[in-house]
């Protein structure tokens, strides 16, 4: 059972270019999300989708895309790159709880990808 | 944006000792939960609490839910040089979103 894999784990871009981050699950898990890591600040929401198909944006949209075409995967997409994207970036999933329910169900960390924009 | 804070920023402790760290909110929440965060990896999630006042245990670690659910608090007891990392708490956002503190970074002195 992998959980949450990210891909790839380092990657170097310069100011301008585009690429894709690829996230994967094999838990069933009908919402995923992506963050961004930066030093002392924690873990900022880019962007999150409930389910195949719909997505929304988080605390951070700007200058990322994202789509989700199957339950299981979720990339994210840098179009033009800036140093300012300079971060780590974890993608994160967690089971739909119940409408009505009490709680809200944990979500499930991949190891990251480690962007630098030069 | 809803906002949380984590105490103390950071701590060195000698091996052996207790630590306590906790989390406050402007917001009421109905989860909390505890991650850990080794070098190099992803958040790990150590603790989830549910319910107001709730006391949970894994292993070495405690956590609660405080009583006005705006506050949680983590306790390990018995440091060991694996405990190093940091620590954050995560409180519900919006819908399934969690918003997280900015972490306590945790070092461990042998």
């Amino acid at each position: 059972n992998a959980g949450v894999t990210q891909t790839p784990k380092f990657q170097v871009l310069k100011t301008g270019q585009s690429m894709t981050l690829q996230c994967a699950q094999d838990m069933n898990h009908e919402y995923m999300s992506w963050y961004r890591q930066d030093p002392g600040m924690g873990l900022r929401l880019i962007h999150y989708s409930v389910g195949a198909g719909i997505t929304d944006q988080g605390e951070v949209p700007n200058g990322y895309n994202v789509s989700r075409s199957t339950t299981e995967d979720f990339p994210l997409r840098l179009l033009s790159a800036a140093p300012s994207q300079t971060s780590v970036y974890f993608c994160a999933s967690s089971y739909t709880t119940g409408t009505g329910e009490a709680y809200n169900s944990p979500l499930h960390f991949g190891n990251g990808t480690r962007l630098t924009v030069t | 944006g809803q906002q949380l804070n984590q105490s103390p920023q950071s701590m060195f402790i000698q091996e052996g000792e207790d630590v306590s760290m906790n989390c406050t909110s402007s917001s009421i929440f109905n989860t909390w939960l505890w991650y850990k965060q080794d070098p190099g990896e992803g958040p790990v999630l150590l603790i989830a609490l549910y319910k107001a006042g709730e006391l949970t245990s894994n292993g070495r670690l405690t956590a609660q839910f405080g009583i006005t659910r705006k506050d949680s608090f983590l306790n390990i007891s018995a440091s060991i040089p694996s405990d190093v990392g940091i620590y954050f708490c995560a409180g519900p956002n919006y819908g399934q979103n969690f918003v997280f503190g900015p972490g306590t970074r945790l070092s461990v002195l042998p």
